[in-house]
């Protein structure tokens, strides 16, 4: 079974620049979360999509961010324009409906704004 | 606030001894749920280990512990055997309450372990 997927691993942009950062989740799971890690910070959450819905979304720093999931498959956050602070880890971790708790996650996409 | 404390940024630990990770943790939330998980340095993040507020006892898996302190709101990654391959960063994190609103994770700012021969 493939786990969750991200893409690109690496992404460097300019301010002012737009990106767009993907996650394909396990297949079969309705939850799937975007978080990212901040150099030197503790990873925090930025929202959670069940199905196509966003369930929570009271971590998105700011609305240069935007987060779909469109036929509730893979899901897609936006960045635009990307700013200095940006710069971070994004990681997305997708759960199952029997075992929500359980998040697995991808290898994160490392993203520079210089 | 909730909130997720490890106060040790860097530790070694020699092959095939014991090591434990500190997590304190704070919630007003009677329901809750504790993950340590393991970032190597490809940068994935691996599901290790679940403690349940209501579990009666520690979880383990395989040479992962969690050594759960209700009273003393912690909940230390006990690894036993250490590998080589245990060198990585380790994140402890919390799920509050239950159900879909409440799943999303708080972490920790993480334990860079390593293990030298």
């Amino acid at each position: 079974e493939a786990g969750v997927t991200q893409f690109p691993s690496h992404s460097v942009i300019e301010k002012g620049q737009t990106v767009t950062l993907r996650c394909d989740p396990i297949s079969g799971h309705d939850n799937l979360y975007w978080y990212r890690r901040v150099m030197g910070k503790e990873i925090k959450f930025l929202l959670h999509f069940v199905k196509e819905s966003k369930q929570d979304e009271s971590g998105m720093p700011n609305n240069r961010f935007l987060a779909e999931r469109t036929g509730g498959t893979y899901s897609t956050l936006k960045v635009q324009p990307a700013e200095l602070e940006d710069s971070g880890v994004y990681f997305c971790a997708s759960s199952s409906d029997r075992f929500p708790y359980e998040q697995y996650f991808g290898p994160g996409t490392r993203l520079t704004v210089t | 606030a909730q909130k997720i404390t490890q106060t040790q940024p860097g530790m070694f630990v020699q092959e095939k001894e014991a090591v434990t990770l500190d997590c304190t943790y704070d919630t007003s939330d009677p329901s809750y749920g504790l993950f340590w998980y393991k970032q190597p340095s490809s940068g994935e993040m691996i599901f290790l280990i679940y403690q349940g507020s209501y579990d009666q006892q520690n979880a383990t898996e395989g040479r992962y512990s969690l050594n759960f302190q209700k009273a003393r709101k912690s909940a230390n990654l006990v690894i036993s055997a250490s590998q080589l391959g245990d060198s990585a960063m380790y994140f402890c994190a919390m799920r509050e309450g239950q159900g879909y609103n409440t799943d999303k994770l708080i972490f920790g700012t993480g334990t860079r372990l390593q293990v030298f021969p």
